[in-house]
Parts: structure tokens; sequence; C-alpha cells
């Protein structure tokens, strides 16, 4: 069965410091992969997904993740972060036709 | 292209009674999902519809129905409400009924106390 794990419940970054949130997933065949932010009163939006070739995708707002198939893993990163994005960020899998979220990381940047 | 979007914002209900929530699909998606989430969670699927039907369901339990309008509207309801349906409510709009490839754009949610 189809799962996710973001080991990573909380991380907090200082502004302008790299980022890498972690996600782990359980998965037979190759998979199709997401990640969400999600702001306080908002809904997720979507910032890149893989489904197949070049394992480093380039996302919105300066976000990429590489997959890793030897790992199960397709963490998040960004080089420079910005105040604005603290948030939930959740990581995802696709089932046959619904998604299966992790747990979430919460992301706090102070100046 | 206007978002996806859901109603109410808040609502409280008592244990027992019964609720139904709305959600506005961006048009010419043909398939809905809805979401719950739990304070602390990630969101779990309940069940998507495409095109009216339903077309796939997680492990929720038959008080929690849905319907699907040709209007790109949709509604979950819950019946009998428990105190652990406490939660934020998320439908997703997406343009086919293949899922798994497809983006889902997901609506601001519904947050539902159960008292």
């Amino acid at each position: 069965a189809q799962s996710v794990t973001q080991p990573d419940i909380h991380i907090t970054v200082s502004e302008g410091a790299s980022l890498e949130l972690r996600c782990n997933y359980s998965y037979g065949a190759t998979p199709y992969l997401f990640w969400y932010v999600q702001s306080p009163g908002q809904g997720l939006q979507l910032l890149l997904k893989y489904f197949s070739g070049d394992t480093l995708v380039q996302g919105i707002k300066g976000f990429e993740a590489e997959f890793k198939r030897s790992q199960s893993s397709f963490n998040l990163r960004k080089p420079s972060v910005h105040w604005s994005d603290a948030a939930e960020y959740f990581c995802a899998v696709a089932g046959a036709n619904n998604l299966f979220f992790g747990t979430g990381t919460r992301l706090t940047v102070i100046p | 292209e206007t978002g996806v979007t859901q109603s109410p914002t808040h609502l409280i209900k008592t244990r027992g009674q019964q609720v139904t929530l709305r959600c506005s699909s961006q048009s010419g998606h043909n398939t809905v999902s809805w979401y719950q989430q739990a304070l602390g969670q990630g969101p779990q699927f309940i069940f998507q519809y495409y095109r009216e039907e339903e077309n796939g369901r997680g492990n929720f339990p038959p008080r929690f129905s849905g319907l699907q309008f040709p209007n790109y509207s949709s509604e979950l309801n819950v019946n009998a409400l428990e105190l652990d349906d406490s939660a934020l409510y998320l439908c997703a709009s997406s343009p086919s009924g293949r899922a798994a490839k497809d983006t889902q754009y997901f609506g601001p949610g519904t947050r539902l106390t159960v008292l």
C-alpha cells in the first residue's frame, strides 16, 4: 500500500538560509509524487510534481525536489528561504485515484 | 479561470447532527475529491466523484456520502456526527478521471467543529 513519511514535524530556519524537507514514500511501481504547501487559512497549493524523466524537478517559488528511487525519497529543497515561505508542507504520492499525504512539516522562518 | 471554492468557511455542530458541506470546482473539471484533515495531520481521502458517479472511496464509513452535480458543484454529507469528525474538510478538483496523474486543485476548506 502507498504511504508517505515526513520525518520532521517542525523545522526552523533563518531567512536566507537553505532548506531541505525530507519525504520518504512506499509504493511498488514508479510513483507519482507531489509537494504541496498550506498556509494558514488556505487550501493546498501545488509546488511541484514528479511523474517520470529527469529526477530533479523544478517548481514554483524557487523550490525544487529530487527523486531518488534507491532511497525511496523525494526531498524538497530551496537555496534561500524567504519569510513568506513559512507554512506547512505536505509530500504526497498518488494512488489509483487519490493522493496519500504525509503528516506534514511545519516550517518556521526567523529573521 | 476561477478557483475551487468551498462553503461555509466554518461550521459548528453538535454530536448526532447532520451536516452538508459544499464545493464549487473549477469550470471544466469533471473530477472532485474530498479529504478530511484532522488537526496536525495530513489530508485523508474520503471519496472521489467523476461525472456524478462515485469513483473511489477511502476508509470512511457510509455515513459520509457525497453528490456531484452537472454544474461542477458538489456536496459532502455527514450523518450522525461524532466528535472525531471535527476537522478541516478539503475539496479538490481535477480535469479528468485519471486522478493519479492529474494535478488536484484544492479549495480553502471548511472547518467543522463537533461539540
